[in-house]
């Protein structure tokens, strides 16, 4: 099982839809969550991070998370065509650690 | 300004032949790390170091080396023994309790 799991996509969503986006993960004892933005051909950069169980809210971002079923997941209200890139969820134990990500597409 | 820098951005390697790669961070960051990404893949770990003189495998290390003499500095060797190097490389440093901020990146083709 690889250590970090996300919806491999890519996802295609109009513009002003919301855009879902799931992972998870296997240790049970991972404390952050920090979910990255990249765009082609340049560096992630950081959209949300979460630490706590329930719901965190950043403008037309929410991240949530359940420790329990660990599971994060980020939402993207209201979607642009800038939001098109690919989302890097990454989770912290004893290093840090990436999933696959998943592509964004938003059509205008 | 604080950041985090790679260098050479664009680098070509020979056959055969060992190749460095720079990263430096001036955020007084204990842990660093080094992430190979392949076209239309997640970041893969290659190295990570949390303290000085002290750096672990990651999932890919296999024909890479790093090491850690300064806290400001983590230089990933390319070395022969890898045999498909060409991927863009990132460079990502982290205070323990914060995020991961990273550099720029390194794109290196085999010629």
């Amino acid at each position: 099982q690889k250590e970090v799991e996300q919806n491999s996509g890519p996802l295609s969503v109009p513009e002003g839809a919301i855009a879902s986006l799931n992972c998870t993960y296997s240790d049970r004892g991972s404390q952050s969550f920090f979910w990255y933005r990249q765009y082609s051909g340049k560096s992630p950069e950081l959209i949300m991070f979460i630490y706590s169980n329930g719901d965190k809210e950043d403008g037309r971002f929410t991240a949530q998370l359940n420790k329990a079923s660990q599971y994060v997941s980020l939402l993207i209200r209201d979607s642009q065509p800038s939001d098109s890139a690919t989302y890097l969820c990454a989770v912290v134990d004893y290093k840090l650690s990436f999933g696959a990500g998943t592509t964004v597409t938003v059509r205008a | 300004d604080g950041g985090i820098t790679q260098s050479p951005k664009y680098l070509f390697r020979k056959e055969g032949q060992n190749v460095t790669l720079s990263c430096e961070q001036n955020l007084n960051h204990d842990a660093m790390y080094w992430y190979r990404q392949d076209p239309g893949q997640g970041l893969r770990l290659i190295y990570y170091s949390q303290i000085v003189n002290d750096f672990q495998k990651g999932d890919i290390a296999e024909g890479y080396s790093v090491s850690r003499e300064k806290k400001e500095s983590f230089p990933l060797t390319v070395t022969s023994a890898q045999k498909n190097p060409t991927a863009f490389y990132l460079c990502a440093s982290r205070d323990r309790t914060y995020e991961a901020f990273f550099g720029q990146g390194t794109r290196l083709t085999v010629v």
